[in-house]
């Protein structure tokens, strides 16, 4: 009964692919969020949505496209992946928008 | 100049000492989180705080808003606190989570 999953774990690819990672959350939260955690450990937002609606988009290359299907989903698709993709992408959750935040595991993408 | 700083950036202590962990910001904020990393990667939220000081077992959470600073302490460390503790902030114009560049902790038995 994790509170917010993440598929893959593990993600290897190769330049140019597409992917998508998935989260899911069973916490019944309004909000989900997407971090990128570069190879220097810095973690930084990319998106936020609040039940649905895109509330957060910082400055991330339009390769990077957020979709959330219903309030537990937020998954994240990247185009024409670039090594510089290369990251740990946390999702994250929160009951509103300013709230106590709960993380995935994390999935570390690797782009050769 | 980041917009969150921590202070130390490493720190060794020893099991049994008490620890600090400083964090000052730069922008107005709404909360202020305290996170946990262990080496295995995964993130936990230890606090969110927008005023005074909160407490959850060897951990105390404080918060100047008038002088943008907080603080976590650890009484008591234990090897099992070793992990890298970020603090974050949710601030600017859209209200997101600004993270510090973390502090990473080893506590030797």
């Amino acid at each position: 009964d994790t509170a917010v999953s993440q598929t893959p774990k593990y993600l290897v690819t190769q330049m140019g692919n597409d992917k998508s990672i998935k989260c899911e959350q069973n916490l019944g939260h309004d909000t989900m969020y997407w971090y990128k955690q570069d190879s220097k450990k810095f973690l930084k937002i990319m998106f936020s949505y609040n039940n649905k609606e895109l509330i957060i988009n910082e400055t991330v290359p339009n390769r990077f496209s957020p979709k959330s299907p219903d309030k537990a989903h937020l998954n994240l698709h990247i185009n024409s992946l670039e090594l510089g993709d290369s990251a740990v992408y946390f999702c994250a959750s929160s009951q509103v928008p300013v709230g106590t935040q709960y993380f995935g595991p994390g999935t570390r993408l690797t782009v050769l | 100049k980041n917009e969150v700083e921590q202070s130390p950036q490493n720190l060794t202590a020893q099991e049994g000492e008490f620890i600090t962990i400083n964090c000052s910001y730069s922008v107005g904020i709404s909360a202020l989180h305290w996170l946990q990393q262990h080496p295995g990667g995964g993130i936990v939220s230890l606090f969110m705080l927008s005023s005074g000081k909160k407490k959850h077992g060897r951990l105390i959470a404080t918060i100047n808003i008038q002088e943008k600073h907080s603080s976590l302490h650890i009484t008591a460390s234990h090897p099992r606190d070793s992990a890298v503790y970020i603090c974050a902030v949710y601030g600017g114009a859209t209200n997101k989570l600004i993270f510090g560049t973390g502090t990473l902790l080893a506590v030797q038995p």
